[in-house]
């Protein structure tokens, strides 16, 4: 069964700092993998798609890694400002047509 | 291109009544998932439809129904709104090789 398993669940970090947001998934075969900011009451918005063959992908202080041989992505907020308050999703697409298993989120919390 | 659309934005009804949420996916994706957030929890899988078929469905009540037309785009009835139906209802589209896109959002308040 396909499974996303992200964490922390929660995470509080004050401004300026560095923050990594984790996640696992078991989806096979890979396709694609995409990580999102959602702000409270809001959709979610792509930050960055990570295809098989990508290690790093950078969107600004955003800074996504994809292992494919662990299953495993990072997220890594450089600088945190307080508008990054919100939830982060990692959703992960095989390569079966519109498939996607979607995690739970991080929701972060940076404080001034 | 164009995202996700969902209709309405905000929807209020009364405990009781019935729910209609739209949904149009992305272009030539063929795959609508539905989620259920309530305020400040994380989302709840509700149904995905792809084909025009119901593929699997979360673990909500008999209530909650769907369908998804030729177009590909997608309804969520609810039926006999109970207070706690309150949520941010988030619809995403999907065709492989590019991901998931979800749209804005329904508000629906039950009042």
């Amino acid at each position: 069964k396909n499974q996303v398993e992200q964490s922390p669940q929660s995470l509080i970090i004050l401004e300026g700092k560095n923050c990594t947001l984790q996640c696992n998934y078991t989806v096979s075969p890979f396709s694609n993998l995409r990580w999102y900011k959602q702000d409270t009451g809001r959709g979610p918005v792509s930050l960055t798609i990570m295809t098989f063959s990508e290690n790093t992908k950078s969107n600004g202080r955003y800074t996504a890694t994809l292992d494919a041989d662990t299953k495993q992505s990072s997220l890594h907020i450089t600088a945190s400002q307080l508008s990054d308050s919100a939830s982060y999703i990692c959703v992960v697409s095989d390569t079966n047509a519109g498939k996607s298993t979607f995690g739970d989120g991080t929701t972060l919390t940076v404080k001034p | 291109e164009a995202g996700v659309t969902q209709s309405p934005t905000h929807l209020i009804k009364t405990r009781g009544q019935q729910a209609t949420l739209r949904c149009s996916p992305i272009s030539g994706h063929t795959s609508v998932y539905w989620y259920q957030q309530a305020l400040g929890l994380a989302l709840q899988f509700l149904l995905w439809y792809d084909e025009g078929e119901e593929r699997n469905r979360g673990n909500f009540p008999p209530r909650f129904s769907g369908r998804q037309f030729p177009n590909y785009s997608s309804e969520l009835n609810v039926n006999a709104l109970e207070l706690e139906d309150s949520a941010l209802y988030l619809c995403a589209s999907s065709w492989w090789g590019r991901g998931a896109f979800f749209g804005q959002g329904t508000r629906l308040t039950v009042v």
